[in-house]
């Protein structure tokens, strides 16, 4: 089953607004990722934030872990048309093999 | 460098028959991952292969479901007596480091079961 449930699941904004889109998880992690889709394929890596690692930035991203809540947010600054996509994230569970348990994602539109 | 591979890009196939799909991960990648993907869903994990060691089949839904990974490399997963509910968009990727790496995912295979 999807330890992942991503909130909300689905948003629209404009150009320019900042995006903001939450995780929640169950179990021990020793890592969380964001992943972003475009178009039903492929999945590109966006950012990793460690268990011990309360934020992190790349570019206009930046992500949050608060695991005393089980729960991480993405947020995407300043967008832009070609931001649309749906965003997942993944959790690797601790002791476990290295497999990532992914949520069931967020949609994202941003109008130009 | 060349990313992860998967072929065939697209499979349209009749329920009953067997089918192969193939991922060609990045070169030194040590761990292997099949999920799979229905329409609108997310990421359903299937089975993950980490060196030599035994790989973690619990994602797999039924016996119809197999996969192999030869030389440490290539991995064919194959789906036996194909179902209409097994359509889906199956995604491979590979990693350096099964625990803490990131993983790249190939373009995936959409299988279309009539």
């Amino acid at each position: 089953s999807q330890q992942g449930e991503e909130d909300p699941q689905a948003l629209s904004i404009q150009e320019g607004e900042n995006a903001t889109m939450n995780c929640s998880y169950k179990t021990s992690i020793n890592n969380l990722q964001w992943y972003r889709q475009n178009s039903g394929r492929g999945l590109v890596h966006l950012i990793l934030i460690r268990s011990n690692e309360r934020e992190k930035h790349s570019g206009r991203l930046r992500v949050t872990l608060d695991t005393s809540k089980k729960s991480s947010s993405l947020l995407i600054t300043a967008s832009r048309a070609a931001d649309t996509a749906s965003y997942f994230c993944a959790t690797a569970v601790s002791g476990n093999t290295g497999k990532l348990i992914f949520g069931q994602g967020t949609t994202l539109q941003v109008k130009p | 460098g060349a990313g992860v591979s998967q072929s065939p890009s697209n499979k349209v196939t009749e329920k009953g028959k067997d089918v192969e799909l193939r991922c060609d991960p990045i070169s030194g990648h040590t761990a292997l991952y099949w999920y799979r993907q229905s329409l609108g869903q997310g990421l359903e994990f299937l089975i993950y292969f980490q060196g030599n060691s035994a790989p973690d089949k619990s994602g797999l839904p039924s016996d119809r479901f197999s996969a192999e990974r030869t030389g440490g490399s290539v991995s064919t997963l194959t789906i036996q007596r194909t179902q209409q509910e097994d359509s889906a968009v199956y995604l491979c990727a590979s990693s350096t480091l099964g625990r803490q790496g990131t993983q790249y995912f190939g373009p995936g295979t959409r299988l279309l079961v009539l």
